[in-house]
């Protein structure tokens, strides 16, 4: 059974670090995966989507990479602000023929200013 | 930009009461999910959708059913609703194309049940 984890649960850092959220996977069978942002009490934002013949994803400050063997994936923030402070949240899609998606429980990250 | 909306953003029901959780996607996507949050259980997946009519049950369909009439509308049933049955609730849809699939979010209803 797939399961997904996210360490650490919750992060602290000085504004302007870059920094790496890590995501885990048991079964490297996957189809692709997600990362999203939530911020409190709200819905989820896709922040990317990395295909699992793809081994990274950019987009502006952020980049995704992939490494399917390991059952690895991490999220780079470059520059990191306050206004990125939110819970992350990283979700596997089961391989193809089923739309099942197994979320993290995520990081929650708070950027001090 | 893709828009999900959803019914209600709080709800407040008794024991017992048939409760109805809409949600509304403009994008004409084929596939729409329910899910349900929890602190420390994160997101379930209760049903999707990948065509108007049909569904599949997810992790955690006990409890609920799932309407989908009309491709842009899937609703969400609680035939009758239990305490345990408190917890955010969250729509998404998704497009149906290969290479294509991020999944976009509705704002979330926080149901709780007396």
């Amino acid at each position: 059974k797939q399961e997904v984890t996210q360490i650490p649960a919750a992060l602290s850092v000085p504004e302007g670090e870059n920094l790496v959220l890590n995501c885990s996977f048991t079964d490297s069978a996957i189809y692709n995966l997600q990362w999203f942002r939530q911020d409190p009490g709200k819905g989820l934002t896709s922040l990317l989507l990395i295909q699992s013949s793809q081994r990274e994803q950019t987009s502006g400050r952020l980049n995704a990479s992939l490494d399917k063997s390991s059952g690895r994936s991490t999220l780079y923030i470059a520059a990191s602000q306050p206004g990125d402070s939110a819970t992350y949240l990283c979700a596997v899609r089961l391989t193809s023929g089923t739309y099942k998606y197994i979320f993290g429980t995520g990081t929650r990250l708070k950027v001090l200013a | 930009d893709v828009k999900v909306t959803q019914s209600s953003r709080y709800l407040v029901k008794r024991t017992g009461e048939k409760v109805f959780l809409e949600c509304v996607q403009d994008m004409d996507h084929e596939n729409m999910f329910w899910y349900r949050q929890d602190p420390g259980l994160g997101l379930r997946l209760i049903y999707f959708s990948y065509d108007v009519k049909m569904k599949e049950k997810g992790d955690i369909p006990e409890g609920y059913s799932v309407s989908r009439e009309k491709k842009e509308r899937f609703s969400l049933i609680l035939e009758s609703a239990s305490t345990n049955q408190t917890s955010m609730y969250l729509c998404a849809s998704q497009l149906g194309v290969a290479g294509r699939e991020t999944q976009y979010f509705g704002p979330g209803t926080r149901l709780l049940v007396l």
